[in-house]
């Protein structure tokens, strides 16, 4: 298996536009995370969801941030409009199953995005 | 809020040695603790997972150990490597949702 799969891995953009990134978990994982981390704040869950559904996205730092899983094999997460303070890296996971409390996950490379 | 502690402050040790990272945290009961490796540039992976009725769990040269009534829990390489050097980052957690501490950097000098 290729493991998580992300893109694009590097994004620049300027404050203001529209920026999507986009995460293809491991095929048969039934939960899918996307974390932000970045050195003043770590690394922090944004939202996940399970078996496709959002389950909880109180990380979602406000209303310019949305996420989507259309389905078991695609998820984005997107910003609009873009800000500064949006640059980080944005990681994706996925894990097995989400009816057993005890699952590693396993993480995407990141995107590092970067908004002038 | 929950907040998890690590040690941010690097921890450079001699190769051999024994490395010993702590992680506290407060305002949170986890059911379980997971401890992952994250190397410049990649995301975080996978090291071990110990739950709240264990005491210690090992894995080759790695050890950890969870204090239910500290709040803490506690990673150990034995026999370290230069091949260790990495941000070593604890996540307590339960049902799919953990939280991350900021992690401590692992230098092992040759």
């Amino acid at each position: 298996d290729a493991g998580v799969i992300q893109s694009p891995r590097h994004e620049v953009t300027e404050m203001g536009q529209e920026v999507t990134l986009r995460c293809k978990p491991i095929s048969g994982h039934n939960s899918l995370f996307w974390y932000r981390q970045t050195m003043m704040r770590g690394l922090e869950l944004l939202i996940y969801f399970n078996n496709n559904v959002p389950i909880d996205d109180s990380g979602m730092p406000e209303d310019r941030f949305s996420a989507k899983m259309p389905n078991a094999s695609f998820s984005t997460l997107k910003i609009q409009p873009s800000e500064p303070r949006d640059s980080a890296v944005y990681f994706c996971a996925s894990s097995l199953d989400w009816t057993s409390s005890y699952n590693e996950q396993f993480f995407g490379p990141g995107t590092r995005l970067t908004v002038l | 809020s929950q907040k998890i502690e690590q040690n941010s402050e690097a921890l450079n040790i001699q190769e051999g040695k024994t490395a010993t990272l702590t992680c506290n945290y407060t305002n949170y009961s986890p059911a379980y603790l997971q401890w992952y490796r994250q190397d410049p540039g990649r995301g975080p992976v996978f090291l071990l997972l110990i739950r709240e009725n264990e005491k210690e769990k090992r894995k080759e040269r790695l050890k950890v150990t969870f204090d239910t009534t500290l709040k803490q829990s506690l990673f150990h390489i034995t026999a370290s490597q230069p091949a260790d050097s990495a941000t070593y980052l604890c996540a307590p957690g339960n049902f799919n949702k953990f939280y991350f501490g900021s992690g401590t950097k692992l230098n092992v000098k040759p």
